[in-house]
């Protein structure tokens, strides 16, 4: 079936270091994507996002790139420091049944080593 | 303000206890949604609620009951669960309930069925 996953599930990374984390898509026809964190204890945060008329939306020591080609979504986070370990979970906003839902992928842990 | 409360924080009960989860936000959004997350696992929808009228329920037991007061309030009433609906239940909400609207999420109820 149709599914938002991630290629790698740790990503460990020194403090100070850029830190990349991937995501792949398979329906073609979503035209939103959400990244979220999630801290331990805590419910996801939203970090950014991107339409698909987008290639590339950047935030505060953030970016994230989309190539709907091979429809593969990342994360850039630059200067990655300890508050920035967390799980990592890209979203798609899918229309199913007439209704848009969001479907998560399957997360990914950032470790940030001091 | 950009908040989403949830209470109570954690909920232990057993399989005969009628218990409720709460879910508040003040931003106006016309659409909440509640959420399962078991550990290691990203969040699964299980209701959205859209402009007060329940619009998707994904197939959940009925021993989960979803109530919306009004616009400001999600509940999710409890009832002879069982110990594997021991899970993180995160309340969300958005603008609207369409295709480009961020979900912003609640800390959660830690939930443990004995």
């Amino acid at each position: 079936g149709e599914s938002v996953g991630l290629h790698l599930p740790t990503l460990s990374v020194q403090e100070g270091d850029n830190s990349i984390i991937n995501c792949a898509y398979s329906n073609s026809a979503s035209d939103y994507f959400i990244w979220y964190k999630q801290e331990s204890g805590k419910g996801p945060q939203f970090i950014i996002d991107i339409r698909s008329n987008m290639d590339k939306r950047q935030g505060q020591r953030v970016t994230v790139l989309l190539n709907k080609t091979v429809k593969h979504l990342s994360l850039q986070i630059a200067a990655t420091q300890p508050g920035d370990s967390a799980v990592y979970f890209c979203a798609e906003n899918r229309l199913m049944d007439s209704s848009y839902k969001l479907i998560f992928g399957s997360g990914t842990r950032l470790l940030v080593r001091p | 303000d950009t908040e989403v409360t949830q209470t109570p924080k954690h909920l232990v009960m057993g399989m005969t206890n009628k218990k409720s989860l709460k879910c508040e936000q003040h931003m106006g959004h016309r659409a909440m949604y509640w959420y399962k997350q078991k550990a290691k696992k990203p969040p699964e929808l299980m209701f959205v609620y859209s402009y007060e009228k329940l619009s998707i329920n994904e197939s959940v037991p009925s021993r989960f009951s979803p109530e919306c007061p009004n616009s400001s309030l999600l509940n999710l009433h409890l009832h002879a669960l069982q110990p594997e609906d021991s899970a993180l239940y995160l309340c969300a909400s958005s603008q609207e309930g369409g295709s480009s609207y961020e979900q912003y999420f609640g800390p959660g109820t830690r939930l443990t069925v004995t």
